[in-house]
């Protein structure tokens, strides 16, 4: 099973550069979350979805859109790339709550250097 | 507001040694809690869960953890530690039905 893939695993992006991230997961679960990890901060949650077409905000949206026009994908675009986006970012899914969380599952990441 | 505290930034541990890494929430309401391990460049693996019942949780790899309700803690405990054990831990508690909160990690490195 290849779980959840993320794409590119590198990038390195010029200031005022654009990209998308590609998240795709295998395991048909509805919720799917972008994070960014930085030394001494942990995880922080960017945006997330809970179903096909849906896509909300998290504690760290600036700067960052995300698309959810299939229930397997989930993009996260920078449209005018910041150093201050230099991160390593992961992407995580989970399945639909069903009388207890359930925990997400995780790719490898995407690090990420903005010059 | 809920928050997930890791004191311990590194943890430096003998081969063979037992090993516990703390954890502490700040929660209102019966918390449901997570302990995640990274490896050098992969993504988080789940290693054990708390929702209710028995305070002690057992998970993988031999892991377990203890939820102590008056302490806000769910410290992540193991009895004997392996070189393949180095990695980087973070708690996490729900924030709600979609979300979690995470502490900062504790990173954990065994001495031979």
């Amino acid at each position: 099973n290849a779980g959840v893939t993320q794409t590119p695993k590198f990038r390195v992006l010029k200031t005022g550069q654009s990209m998308t991230l590609l998240c795709a997961q295998d395991m048909n679960h509805e919720y799917m979350y972008w994070y960014r990890q930085d030394p001494g901060m942990g995880l922080r949650l960017i945006h997330y979805s809970v179903g096909e077409g849906t896509t909300a905000k998290g504690e760290v949206p600036d700067g960052y859109n995300v698309s959810r026009l299939k229930k397997q994908n989930f993009l996260l675009g920078l449209e005018s790339a910041a150093p201050s986006q230099t991160s390593v970012y992961f992407c995580a899914s989970s399945p639909r709550r069903a009388g207890g969380n359930q925990p997400q599952h995780f790719g490898d990441g995407t690090r990420l250097s903005i010059l | 507001a809920q928050s997930v505290t890791q004191p311990d930034i590194h943890i430096t541990v003998s081969e063979g040694a037992s090993l516990e890494l703390r954890c502490n929430y700040s929660y209102g309401a019966t918390p449901y809690l997570f302990w995640y391990v990274q490896s050098p460049g992969q993504g988080l693996q789940l290693l054990l869960k708390y929702f209710s019942g028995d305070t002690l949780v057992q998970g993988i790899k031999g892991f377990e953890a203890e939820f102590k309700r008056s302490q806000s803690s769910f410290n992540l405990r193991k009895p004997s530690v392996h070189w393949s054990d180095a990695a980087e831990y973070f708690c996490a508690v729900e924030k709600s039905n979609y979300q979690l909160i995470w502490g900062a990690g504790t990173k954990l490195i065994i001495k031979p």
